[in-house]
């Protein structure tokens, strides 16, 4: 079955330490999108990649970082400068191919709850 | 750019009763419209979606929604709600080209609470 995968599902951080979360999609989307969900604020785009080898900061970049080596892989590192980490964290993927499955609809991963100690 | 505007953070009904969130949108744009709903700790699955033709749009699990250009909403209903639609709601809204085009703008969610 196509879909989209995240891991770890729960992670625990101590402060001042980086983390890598991973999400891998094999539905042959070409843009890939992370987020951040937090009680009340709905969903916060941290950043987005439409084709490999490039990605967009999106609304709250800062004190995360992104690569997009693959076009199924995306993976998002939360660094020691993000203030304020513990979130939930989705990953979603789109097909931008007129007439392909997935145009213009975001499939979303399970997320990743991520905790500061 | 585009904004999402969800009125009422929480919506109870009863079992049986009509289900109405509310949507209002913002865009400069010709907008695309899409509700998707949240179960705890889980990932968004998506309810239905407007783009072109019928303002009218069905869903999964009877959900609809209709889109009015005139009045910038994307209400989204259900005539009688199952104790199972206990979950939150999000409405998002993206546009159909420019720099932003692919991009998801979404409102601050509306849990509803289903009693028996």
């Amino acid at each position: 079955d196509g879909g989209i995968t995240q891991s770890p599902k729960y992670l625990f951080r101590k402060e001042g330490q980086n983390v890598t979360l991973s999400c891998e999609q094999n539905l042959n989307h070409d843009a890939m999108y992370w987020y951040r969900q937090d009680p009340g604020q709905g969903l916060r785009l941290i950043y987005y990649s439409q084709i490999v080898n490039d990605f967009q900061k999106g609304d709250i970049a800062e004190g995360y970082s992104v690569s997009r080596e693959k076009k199924e892989s995306f993976p998002l590192t939360v660094t020691s400068a993000q203030k304020n980490p513990t979130a939930f964290y989705l990953c979603a993927s789109s097909s931008q191919r007129e007439g392909r499955t997935g145009y213009n609809e975001q499939f979303f991963g399970p997320g990743t709850r991520l905790t500061v100690l | 750019a585009q904004s999402v505007t969800q009125l009422g953070s929480h919506v109870s009904v009863s079992e049986g009763a009509l289900v109405l969130l509310r949507c209002n949108y913002s865009s400069s744009v010709p907008p695309y419209l899409f509700w998707y709903v949240q179960y705890p700790n889980q990932g968004l699955q998506l309810l239905l979606k407007y783009t072109t033709g019928a303002t009218l749009v069905k869903g999964i699990n009877g959900f609809e929604a209709e889109f009015k250009k005139s009045e910038t909403s994307f209400h989204l209903t259900k005539p009688s709600a199952h104790m199972s639609d206990a979950a939150e709601y999000f409405c998002a809204v993206s546009v159909r080209r420019g720099t932003s085009y692919g991009k998801l703008t979404f409102g601050q969610g509306t849990i509803l609470t289903v009693h028996p």
